[in-house]
């Protein structure tokens, strides 16, 4: 069955600090992947997607994320965190079926930033 | 308003007792999902519409749970007689194609609360 694991529920890091967000799928297919940002009260925001070609998609506000076949890998990443990155992030991977695309979600990571 | 708006905002419900979600979709929006967001977890595909029909309605709990979308516009979760386990964030999303996630646009969810 198609799966999503983000193995981080909580991750702190120092404001202008590296960031990465770690996703592992569990797909027959090609899949389709996504990373999504929910700040507390909003909805979810689409920050970028893999469907194909060049493994490193770059997004939204300065995230990045590579998909690594290999070891079933879609990791967020962003090089300088800022303030306003405070938020909750969802890897998901796209289920096409009968001509619609549904998110099956991993169960998130929760971003704290310190100044 | 521009974005998937959806009603009321937070619902709190006696166990027992039926509710009623409204989700507004962007205006010519073809595509239209529910997910269910339980506490600490991602969301969990409930139901999709595509106009009026409903294509898949594989994620819906029991069928205590049911969805509808009359013209093609706006849609309505309906539970009936709520329990605690029922307690979580309703999100709608829409788009205004149907094989693709690029352009699914989330509402900010209606938190629904079983005492």
């Amino acid at each position: 069955a198609q799966s999503v694991t983000q193995p981080d529920i909580h991750i702190t890091v120092s404001e202008g600090a590296s960031l990465e967000l770690r996703c592992n799928y569990s797909y027959g297919a090609t899949p389709y992947l996504f990373w999504y940002v929910q700040s507390p009260g909003q909805g979810l925001q689409l920050l970028l997607k893999y469907f194909s070609g060049d493994t490193l998609v770059q997004g939204i506000k300065g995230f990045e994320a590579e998909f690594k076949r290999s070891q079933s890998s879609f990791n967020l990443r962003k090089p300088s965190v800022h303030w306003s990155d405070a938020a909750e992030y969802f890897c998901a991977v796209g289920l096409f079926s009968g001509g619609y695309n549904k998110l099956i979600f991993g169960a998130g990571t929760r971003l704290a930033v310190h100044p | 308003g521009a974005g998937v708006s959806q009603s009321p905002r937070y619902k709190v419900a006696k166990r027992g007792q039926d509710v009623a979600l409204r989700c507004d979709p962007i205006s010519g929006h073809v595509s239209l999902f529910w997910y269910q967001q339980a506490l600490g977890q991602g969301p969990e595909f409930l139901t999709y519409f595509q106009n009026e029909a409903q294509l898949d309605k594989s994620g819906l709990p029991s069928d205590r749970f049911f969805a509808e979308r009359p013209e093609g516009s706006v849609s309505t979760l309906k539970i009936q007689r709520t329990q605690q386990e029922d307690s979580a964030v309703y999100l709608c999303a829409s788009s205004p194609v149907t094989a693709s996630n690029e352009k699914l646009f989330f509402g900010s969810g209606t938190q629904l609360s079983v005492l």
